[in-house]
């Protein structure tokens, strides 16, 4: 079965430490990577999609990258407004969106 | 980006009884959309796959006659709850695939089954 795990399961920062955020997948037929940011008690929001290894996205303090086994979600300088859970997936040659279980990320001021 | 609308956003019901969910799509037609269910701190789980003028797909494991699923039209796919108990109680949240793989996700309907 296809998985996609995400480490952390849980982050906290200081406000304007960088790290990143890291989500491994199952290589085989992969279609997309996606990464969704979602808030308490609210849908997922969209932020990246990647295809191919080696491709770069970026918004804001986010940049999102993809290598052949695992994609990353870097936070430059995040303030305490980045604090939410952030949630890799992936579709496969089935086209189900399998999710991680999420990195529930915490900048403190 | 694409919006996904829910409706409700939150619901409470007594034990037994059936609940409705809608999904719209607002700005864009979606002729593939999905449900899921978030239990608390938990990630989503895949229900179902809705197809516009045909029967949804159901994940092994999700009874179909209890979670009916009906997509009509492209921008609106509504997912039943029959005899509801509390073991429903959860987060449910659709979403639309646009061209391409994204998926467009509504801000979900949080059930309380009594």
């Amino acid at each position: 079965e296809d998985q996609v795990t995400q480490s952390p399961e849980a982050l906290r920062l200081q406000e304007g430490e960088s790290s990143s955020l890291n989500c491994s997948y199952t290589v085989s037929g992969l279609r997309g990577l996606f990464w969704y940011r979602q808030d308490p008690g609210k849908g997922p929001e969209f932020l990246f999609t990647l295809y191919s290894a080696g491709e770069e996205k970026e918004k804001e303090r986010l940049k999102a990258t993809l290598t052949k086994k695992e994609s990353f979600l870097h936070i430059t300088a995040p303030k305490p407004e980045d604090s939410a859970t952030y949630l890799c997936a992936a579709t496969y040659n089935n086209n189900d969106m399998r999710f991680g279980a999420g990195t529930r990320l915490t900048v403190k001021p | 980006g694409a919006v996904v609308s829910q409706h409700p956003s939150r619901v409470i019901c007594k034990s037994g009884t059936s609940v409705k969910i809608e999904c719209r799509s607002l700005d864009f037609q979606a002729t593939t959309m999905f449900w899921y269910r978030q239990f608390p701190k938990q990630s989503l789980m895949l229900m179902a796959t809705s197809n516009e003028g045909s029967k949804a797909t159901y994940e092994q494991g999700v009874e179909k006659d209890k979670f009916l699923i009906n997509h009509a039209s492209l921008t609106l796919s509504t997912l039943t709850v029959t005899s509801a108990h509390p073991e429903d109680s959860s987060f449910y949240i659709c979403s639309a695939r646009v061209a391409g793989e994204t998926q467009y996700f509504g801000p979900g309907t949080r059930l309380l089954v009594l």
